[in-house]
């Protein structure tokens, strides 16, 4: 089966520092990487949907200059939250679409902790 | 603006028991319904996934059923075991290619 794998799984940093995460498609190409985050008891909310070779689409209220998205190749998106800050701990997940034939389904990376001290 | 709802927000039951989820949205426009489930502090594991031309998809003790016409879609869970206790999400895709709209989700707890 398809499979998403991120990096790291969990990180902690000093706040005013910025940390990369790291997603990537291991066993297909995936042109669409989709980034969510969750916080605590609450659902996956979508920061920004990433297309290979193609500036990353934010959703209202994402600040694009603080997390900076990179999908520099069909199998490889990164995450940077720069100059983090104790609100930005949560859990960041990815997915990646693969389309065969006429099917499409997003397949989900298992999630980085971040925590801000 | 799209949304999808998931009621009840929690459940517990006794173990051995058949429960049903339960998931609506807004919009019937759909390109597939997708059941997640989720263990605390973990990324998601997909449960079952429906396409539009379907109505119903089963793997073991569950089934998901999606009546696009009023909107609904639900996951029935059979003969529960403590084991299944998680998170349940209900997500959906408008369009091919589009983004995924997640449900709040369902916390499930099977009590031994």
């Amino acid at each position: 089966g398809a499979v998403v794998s991120q990096h790291p799984s969990w990180v902690i940093c000093k706040s005013g520092t910025s940390v990369k995460i790291e997603c990537r498609s291991l066993d297909f190409q995936a042109t669409t990487m989709f980034w969510y985050r969750q916080f605590p008891k609450q659902s996956l909310m979508l920061m920004a949907t990433s297309n290979e070779g193609s500036k990353a689409t934010y959703e209202q209220g994402v600040e694009k200059d603080k997390f900076l998205i990179n999908h520099a190749s069909l199998t490889l998106s990164t995450l940077t939250v720069t100059s983090a800050h104790p609100e930005d701990s949560s859990f960041y997940i990815c997915s990646a679409s693969l389309r065969d034939g006429s099917s499409y389904e997003q397949y989900f990376g298992p999630g980085t902790r971040l925590t801000v001290t | 603006k799209q949304e999808v709802t998931q009621i009840p927000a929690a459940l517990s039951v006794p173990e051995g028991e058949n429960l049903v989820l339960n998931c609506s949205f807004t919009d019937s426009a759909i390109y597939n319904l997708q059941w997640f489930r989720q263990d605390p502090g973990k990324g998601l594991t997909s449960l079952l996934l429906i396409q539009s031309s379907q109505r119903e998809q089963t793997s073991g003790r569950l089934n998901a059923s999606l009546d696009k016409s009023s909107g609904r879609s639900t996951l029935y869970i059979a003969a529960s075991q403590p084991g299944d206790s998680a998170t349940y999400l209900c997500a959906k895709v408008m369009n091919r290619d589009d983004k995924i709209i997640f449900g709040k989700g369902t916390r499930l707890h099977i009590l031994p």
